[in-house]
Order: C-alpha cells, then structure tokens, then sequence
C-alpha cells in the first residue's frame, strides 16, 4: 500500500501570502491518480485538483498543483479568507486509493 | 445540479449492523463508479469502498474487508454500504462520492455525510 505524507501538519500564513503544501508518496504513484481535496469544518471535501495538475470545475486559478513520481505540491497563489481549511492529497493504485493526513492552513 | 443525499446513520452497538444509502440525482448514476469514504472524528480521510457503474468490480479496504458490502441499484438511482460486525473503530461520518468522470480515479462531488456511531 502506498503511504502518502503531507507536510507540513500545519502552515500559518496570512490572506494575500502564497501557501506551498507537499504530499510524498511512500513509492512512486501516477500523476494521472493523484489528487487534491479541501475540507472545511463540518463540510464534505471538495475536489481541487485532479492528474496532479488539472484544476477541478469551477476551482480558482490561484490554486495550482504539480509534481511527479513521489513527490507532488499544490500552491495556493495567493491566500484568500475562504481558503483557510484542511488539504488533503490522495493517490489510486493497485485497486486501492489513500489519502495523506492533511495539511492545515491557518490564520498566523 | 448533481446531489447525492445520503441516509441510515445511528448509533449501533459492537458486533451490530446497519446500511447506509446515497440516493443520486442530477447525472446518469448509471454511468458512473462510485465509492465510499470515511473520517473518524478529528482524524482524516479513510477510502472505504468503491464499485464499478455496473456493479462488476468492488473494492475495499483492509480494514472493512469481510464486513461491509457495497451494492448500487442503477434503477433506483442509489449506492449501498451494508455494515456487518461493527466496532468501535468503524465510529466516523462516511461520505458517499462520485468518479471523476474520465478515469482519474478522483472523486468529484460527495455527499453530505452521515454520522456511524458504534458504541455500547
């Protein structure tokens, strides 16, 4: 099973700053499974990236993702109110799917 | 405007039993896969399940194998997760989620979650 790690486990960053997220994977994953979802408090998740880099309807262009083999990052451009929440990335593999523990973004 | 509205949660004792169901609407369910995902409380996503549009290929977890059962029933429209022998471990919401269509193994819409409490 491959085991996705984010870090960092949390970033206090302030509106208006650039949020850089990593996601790394235990073996190398492919970029066409690798996702990006954002939870806030009492909400379902909402899918923000698909294939590593491709931005999900209606997801602003200040989020971005990119990467490959094991190494992947979604950069949030420039932080607005609405995007402080939880990140998660998440990979499909061998008839599996995992998710990373999340990366929280909060007011600094 | 795609909805998925799940129902069936509670409060069950360990060892016991319950289903969860996601009625679709807005898209033709029938064309697409669809999964189950969990979050205990505080903690992070946890893939459960999937199914294939038309029921040819299930999934599962580790964790879950052997005691849940996903099932869709294309006509109805609904997506199933039948909970045998619970415990206290299997307490979370569990989300019910659509396949990015287009085969990128990525879940697009979900569910408003329903609350599984395995308690005594």
């Amino acid at each position: 099973e491959i085991v996705l790690t984010q870090s960092p486990g949390t970033l206090s960053l302030s509106p208006g700053e650039r949020a850089t997220l990593s996601c790394r994977a235990s073996q190398s994953v492919s970029s066409s499974y690798l996702a990006w979802y954002q939870q806030k408090p009492g909400q379902a998740p909402r899918l923000l990236i698909y294939g590593a880099s491709n931005r999900a309807s209606g997801i602003p262009d200040r989020f971005s993702g990119s990467g490959s083999g094991t190494d992947f990052t979604l950069t949030i451009s420039r932080l607005e109110p609405e995007d402080f929440a939880v990140y998660y990335c998440q990979q499909h593999g061998s008839s599996l799917w995992t998710f990373g523990q999340g990366t929280k973004v909060e007011f600094k | 405007e795609v909805q998925l509205v799940q129902s069936g949660g509670g409060l069950v004792k360990p060892g016991g039993s319950l289903r969860l169901s996601c009625a679709a609407s807005g898209f033709t369910f029938s064309s697409y896969n669809m999964n189950w995902v969990r979050q205990a409380p505080g903690k992070g996503l946890e893939w459960v399940s999937s199914i294939s549009s038309g029921s040819g290929y299930m999934y599962y977890a580790d964790s879950v194998k052997g005691r849940f059962t996903i099932s869709r029933e294309n006509a109805k429209k609904s997506l199933y997760l039948q909970m045998k022998s619970l415990r206290a471990e299997d307490t979370a919401v569990y989300y019910c989620a659509r396949d990015l269509r287009g085969g990128w193994k990525s879940f697009d819409y979900w569910g408003q979650g329903t609350l599984v409490t395995v308690s005594s």
